[in-house]
């Protein structure tokens, strides 16, 4: 069973176009997040949510539109996709609150905009 | 502004060896340390951590040092092994407040057979 397992895992699209990527985690944890890589390497957060309500945006472009329905899903929304929005987003789910800050990770989507 | 830099983009040890991943960081609000690794088309995994009550955090193979006057902090892996070729990301936040992770950029380590 995978924990935290986010879909598609490769995403090719055109610029302009809306697509989300969905996540959802069985470890029962009330925090969720989704991260970006980009071509740089660098590994930063976007947004973080618990239990349904958002705690962290991080100065992200308003074309992305996290949705949380429940405590275990986190869906990621982007309108009008931009060549710059190709990267590699994660999603990740942890304990608010727990004695330091263990983040479980999924595999990964790939996006790719052309 | 990185607050997390981990400045060997990459590390080749042969088999048997240790080897040693370091990671220095600027915020002195950061209690609490993480390292995580991964591999090729999947999601890092968690591996070690620390907080900062500590100076030494040892699992198995891995050993992680913390020396937060020099704000530094390290990755021993002995003995090194293939299966442990990959990318290690160090990461760090304070406890009990800020959900936020903030990773370093990565070292790409290459154990040879």
């Amino acid at each position: 069973d995978t924990a935290v397992s986010q879909t598609p895992k490769y995403l090719v699209t055109q610029m302009g176009n809306d697509k989300s990527i969905k996540c959802e985690q069985n470890l029962g944890h009330d925090t969720m997040y989704w991260y970006k890589q980009d071509s740089k390497k660098f590994l930063k957060i976007m947004f973080s949510y618990n239990n349904k309500e958002l705690i962290i945006n991080e100065t992200v472009p308003n074309r992305f539109s996290p949705k949380s329905p429940d405590k275990a899903h986190l869906n990621l929304h982007i309108n009008s996709l931009e060549l710059g929005d190709s990267a590699v987003y994660f999603c990740a789910s942890s304990h608010h609150g727990t004695s330091g800050n263990t983040i479980y990770f999924g595999e990964g989507s790939w996006l790719t905009v052309v | 502004d990185q607050q997390v830099k981990q400045n060997s983009p990459s590390l080749s040890v042969q088999e048997g060896r240790i080897s040693i991943l370091n990671c220095d960081y600027t915020n002195s609000m950061f209690d609490y340390f993480l390292w995580y690794k991964k591999y090729p088309a999947e999601g890092p995994t968690f591996l070690i951590s620390i907080s900062s009550i500590k100076d030494k955090n040892e699992d198995g193979r891995f050993t992680v040092f913390l020396n937060k006057s020099a704000k530094h902090l390290s990755l021993h892996i002995v003995p090194s092994q293939p299966g442990d070729s990959a990318v290690y990301f160090c990461a760090a936040n304070t406890q009990g407040g800020s959900e936020k992770l903030v990773f370093g950029k990565g070292t790409k380590l290459t154990v040879n057979p």
